[in-house]
Parts: C-alpha cells; structure tokens; sequence
C-alpha cells in the first residue's frame, strides 16, 4: 500500500457521461498529480495542485477539471466522456518542497475507467 | 520527437540474465531521473532515483545518467522471474517540484 487511496478502482460508464474521480495523498504530502495512461500514450501529465492551489496543466483536455480541497483529497472530473477517454487514471503525491522525498512521486493503484 | 524516448520491447530474458533497459530524452533542463516499475494492473512504484549526471547502485539494481548524451540506464543483475513488469523512465528539470515527464515503459518478461 503506496499511502495513497484512489477511488472508484472500476468505473464502466456511457459515452456523454460525467464522473468524478477522488484521490487522497500520502499523510503529510501536500501535492498532488493526476496521471492519464492508455496502451498508445503512456503516463501523461494532466494537472499539478499544491495545498489547495493549481500549480501546473498538462495535456489536460476542456472537459476534463480538477481541484484540491482543504484536506488535501483532490477530485478529477471528467465530462462529456468519449470512448478515447478510457484509460488508467493514476494520482501521485509528494511532500512539501524541501521536505525529504520532495521529488519523488508516489502513485496510487490508479482508477479504470471504461467508456462505452 | 518525443521528450523522453524509450523502447518499449516486449524484453524477453531468462532467469539470471543482465537487463539494460534505456532511455533517451531531448531536453537539457532535465536534472532528476527515476525509474518506476509498474506491475500489471498496478500503480507504477519508484525503484531509482538519480539527480544529474552519476551512477546509483541499490542491491541488483544500478541507474546511470550520462547528461551529456542524454541518456539514462537501468541495468538489473541477477535478474528473477519476480522482476517481470513494465518499467518506466521519468524525469524532470531543476526546482523544488514539478511533474514527472515518462517514457512509454518497457515490458520485460524475466522466464525461469
């Protein structure tokens, strides 16, 4: 157990559809990743939030939004899902900057996600 | 051309075999290096972790770094049937944080 808790681990839904996805960091660690992984792409960077604040955008598409709330879980949402949108989602957290291990990501058992 | 380039195999090797796996990467800002192994249906778990230029070994496992032709390497001895997943290179440039940029993995089969 990485210390880092996704939630749903399945999710088969329909095209057109909405979901959210949760995602709590590591105890301690205040940023927080999302990831995309599909077959033909690899791990792709989406958004970036530290303690709350967007830090950094990836390829992350319009109908795609996240946040990080006060307790740090952050949320990705996805809309107007597509079949291309069917992937692994993966969150990744890490410390403080500074802190011991501030540049390494640890990822969480990802969400699967299924459009069909 | 991609950011981070890697071969993604499949590697097929039998038990005991040396693996190098590889990567290669176009931007010069690039100061921290890691290798992540993910197994089937898991979430990838940091195996190596490297800052600049150097070598790094860690039990079976040793990473190499050669900035200078922007190249990175992870060599694994001894290599066991438990070995088999797909392993990632990431990287990033300098600063107290950012996100990691991957290469696509490389499958490797360790057979017994």
């Amino acid at each position: 157990d990485s210390g880092v808790t996704q939630t749903p681990k399945h999710l088969i839904t329909a095209t057109g559809q909405r979901v959210t996805l949760r995602c709590s960091p590591r105890s301690g660690d205040l940023s927080v990743y999302w990831y995309q992984q599909s077959l033909d792409q690899g791990l792709q960077f989406l958004i970036h939030y530290y303690n709350g604040e967007e830090r950094a955008k990836g390829n992350i598409l319009e109908r795609f939004s996240a946040q990080q709330f006060p307790d740090l879980h952050s949320e990705l949402n996805l809309s107007s899902l597509e079949l291309g949108d069917s992937a692994l989602y993966f969150c990744a957290s890490s410390p403080r900057p500074g802190g011991t291990g501030a540049n390494v990501l640890t990822f969480g058992a990802g969400s699967r996600l299924t459009v069909l | 051309q991609k950011e981070v380039e890697q071969d993604p195999g499949p590697l097929s090797v039998p038990e005991g075999a040396i693996v190098s796996l590889n990567c290669t990467y176009s931007n010069s800002a690039f100061q921290y290096f890691m290798w992540y192994r993910q197994y089937s249906r898991k979430g990838p778990e940091l195996l190596m972790y490297t800052y600049s230029s150097g070598n790094k070994e860690d039990g079976r496992f040793t990473a190499q770094v050669d900035k200078s032709s922007k190249y990175i390497s992870l060599f694994i001895r001894d290599s066991q049937p438990s070995d088999s997943a797909t392993y990632l290179c990431a990287m990033r440039g300098g600063g107290s944080q950012g996100n990691l940029i991957f290469g696509k993995g490389t499958k490797l089969s360790v057979k017994p």
